[in-house]
């Protein structure tokens, strides 16, 4: 696709119960970035994959939080046992390289997490 | 200290009004300087880029900045309904593994 796709937009879920989110990155772009977005904090880091090399976790809040990229291209963050702190909406980005330069980083529109 | 401070806001200024945006950030070795615009239920896009110190200008925006202060600015210039948005800057260092650090943004409205 030509953009970042991700699913679901929207997902309101129990307390305790486990949720996964996809992201569908460009095609081509090697790096992807999954970050947090509460309100009033901004865009908390949270995992970054970068091609076949071992992702950078150092952003995960906890060991309920983990992530997987198959095949260099589709990334899952799963939450597992939610809790009421974890409503936020969860952006997935993707860039060529580090995404410094000029082409920066595609996000995507984003999953808004609602934990009830 | 957070690496990179923003002032929240929120910021509320007249159509035709110059706006400045500003970040400060605490990390010298920071080397990469970047501004996304991110409208309401989408995510943010790159709306300027700089590296090192220096001006750059776009159109009605300009991205400067200072690293001797550790400072960075965003101006928009003839601000637009259109403008309204949250700006958030965003910083990295070189490597081809450095991820982007962020401000928590500032909410602009420009009133018509």
């Amino acid at each position: 696709g030509a953009g970042v796709s991700q699913s679901p937009s929207n997902k309101v879920t129990e307390k305790g119960k486990d949720v996964e989110l996809r992201c569908d990155p460009i095609s081509g772009h090697t790096a992807l970035y999954w970050y947090r977005q509460s309100l009033g904090q901004g865009l908390e880091f949270l995992i970054y994959f970068q091609g076949n090399s071992a992702p950078d976790k150092s952003g995960l809040p906890s060991d309920r939080f983990s992530a997987e990229r198959t095949g260099g291209s589709v990334s899952t963050l799963t939450i597992q046992r939610t809790q009421q702190e974890d409503s936020a909406v969860y952006l997935c980005a993707s860039s060529l390289a580090g995404g410094q330069g000029i082409y920066g980083y595609t996000f995507g529109s984003g999953t808004r997490l609602t934990v009830v | 200290q957070k690496e990179v401070e923003q002032d929240p806001g929120p910021l509320s200024v007249p159509e035709g009004a110059i706006v400045s945006l500003n970040c400060t950030y605490s990390n010298s070795a920071f080397q990469y300087f970047m501004w996304y615009r991110q409208y309401s239920r989408k995510g943010p896009e790159l709306l300027m880029y700089t590296y090192s110190s220096g001006n750059k200008e776009d159109g009605r925006f300009t991205a400067q900045v200072d690293k001797s202060s550790k400072y960075i600015s965003l101006f928009i210039r003839d601000s637009q309904p259109s403008d309204s948005a949250t700006y958030l800057c965003a910083m990295s260092f070189t490597g081809a593994n450095s991820k982007l650090t962020f401000g928590k943004g500032i909410t602009l409205s420009v009133r018509p």
